[in-house]
Order: structure tokens, then sequence, then C-alpha cells
């Protein structure tokens, strides 16, 4: 079974500044993908970025970015240069590379100040 | 990206009747959906696994008689709540994947509210 879990039920940042959402994970799976997903206000579900297990880089999109490690299992997402329109929950989700299937954590609330 | 259109967006309905939520993939093939519900302030929970043209896998809780799913073409799957109580109030979520479009992404619907009164 897959278990993922973020402690951070909630937290804010300043406009501009860098904020580091943690997230760990228990898993199974020799091979899986690991997503942080965005929702806001309108809770729509958004992808934000997405590491694929086997890749030892860390993936970034723009702003976003990741500091996986592995052994640890641990996958945090870093937003740089925070911005109003980021303020939302932010999940972070596993999947095995065999199963479509995500298992969510818990959800952590962001609020960025302006 | 691929696009998950989820209709209704908002229904009320009264007790004892019954409601059926609709999941399409507009631009990609829907090998797999996903059905998921989210109470207020908490995660998503997954409630059942729907591949095209076979029974729906449902979670362990999860009443398949009461939550009837429906995934008879590539780009359309049916959430149908049926003899809705009020605590079936919640928000209702698909997903939907395909192995031939980005393999490892969901993309989501807008999500249904239900209100059962």
């Amino acid at each position: 079974a897959q278990t993922v879990t973020q402690s951070q039920p909630e937290m804010s940042v300043q406009e501009a500044e860098t904020v580091t959402l943690s997230c760990t994970y228990d898993t199974s799976e020799s091979n899986y993908y690991l997503f942080w997903y965005k929702q806001p206000p309108s809770r729509q579900m958004i992808l934000v970025i997405r590491q694929e297990a086997y890749k030892q880089q860390n993936a970034t999109e723009n702003r976003f970015s990741v500091n996986f490690q592995k052994a640890a299992k641990s996958f945090s997402l870093k937003i740089s240069d925070s911005q109003l329109g980021d303020t939302a929950m932010y999940f972070c989700a596993h999947s095995g590379a065999g199963s479509y299937q995500l298992t969510f954590g818990k959800g952590t609330k962001l609020s960025v100040i302006p | 990206g691929a696009v998950v259109s989820q209709h209704p967006s908002r229904v009320i309905c009264k007790s004892g009747t019954s409601v059926k939520i609709e999941c399409r993939s507009l631009d990609f093939q829907a090998t797999t959906m996903f059905w998921y519900r989210q109470f207020p302030k908490q995660s998503l929970m997954l409630m059942a696994t729907s591949n095209e043209g076979s029974k729906a896998t449902y979670e362990q809780g999860v009443e398949k008689d009461k939550f009837l799913i429906n995934h008879a073409s590539l780009t359309l799957s049916t959430l149908t709540v049926t003899s809705a109580h009020p605590e079936d109030s919640s928000f209702y979520i698909c997903s939907a994947r395909s192995r031939v479009l980005v393999d490892t992404e969901a993309f989501f619907g807008q999500g249904t509210r239900l209100t059962v009164v």
C-alpha cells in the first residue's frame, strides 16, 4: 500500500519570497511517479510538477522545483518568487508506474500574503 | 493540455432521488477514469476506477450499488448517486488517463458539488 504524508496543514509566505512544502511517502513499488497538484478556490486540480522516481535529477517548472530524496522518501516542493495566484491547497501524490491510481496526501493550505 | 469536462458543476437534489454526473474527455481517449470524493477541507478520496468496457473497481467501503459507475465509451464515464441522502453531499471529481497521451499524467474535471436536501 502507498501512503503520502503532508505534515504542514497550513503555511503562509510573503509575496516574492520562497516557501517549501514538505511531503513524505511510503511505497512498495519499485518504479513510481510523484506529483504536486494545486487546487485553487475554484477547486480545479492543476498539475504543478511531476517527478519520475528513476530519474535522479530534480524536476523544475519555472518557479516550482522539487527536492526528491529517494532514500529518505521525501519529495518537497519549493516555490520561488511567490505570487498571490499561488494561494491554494497543494496536494502531494504518488502513482505506481504500472497503475494509474493516485494516492494523495492531506494537503497544505498555502496563503501568499501581499 | 488535454481537457476533461465534468457536468454539472453544481446540483441540488431531494433526498431519495438519483443524480447522474458526467465526465468527458474532450480531445483524447480515456482508457481509465477515476472518481474521487472530497469533503470540505480534506483530501481527495478515491472511490472507484473504471476501464472502458469493463466493470468499475470500487475502493473498500464504497457502496457499488449506491455509486453506479459506467464507462461505456473511451470518452465518457458517468457516476450515478442512487437514492441520495444528505450524507452523500460532497464534492465529486473525475480524472482521466490515457496510455497514449502523456502516459503518467491524470487530467481532472472541474468537479461537481452535490447537495442533497
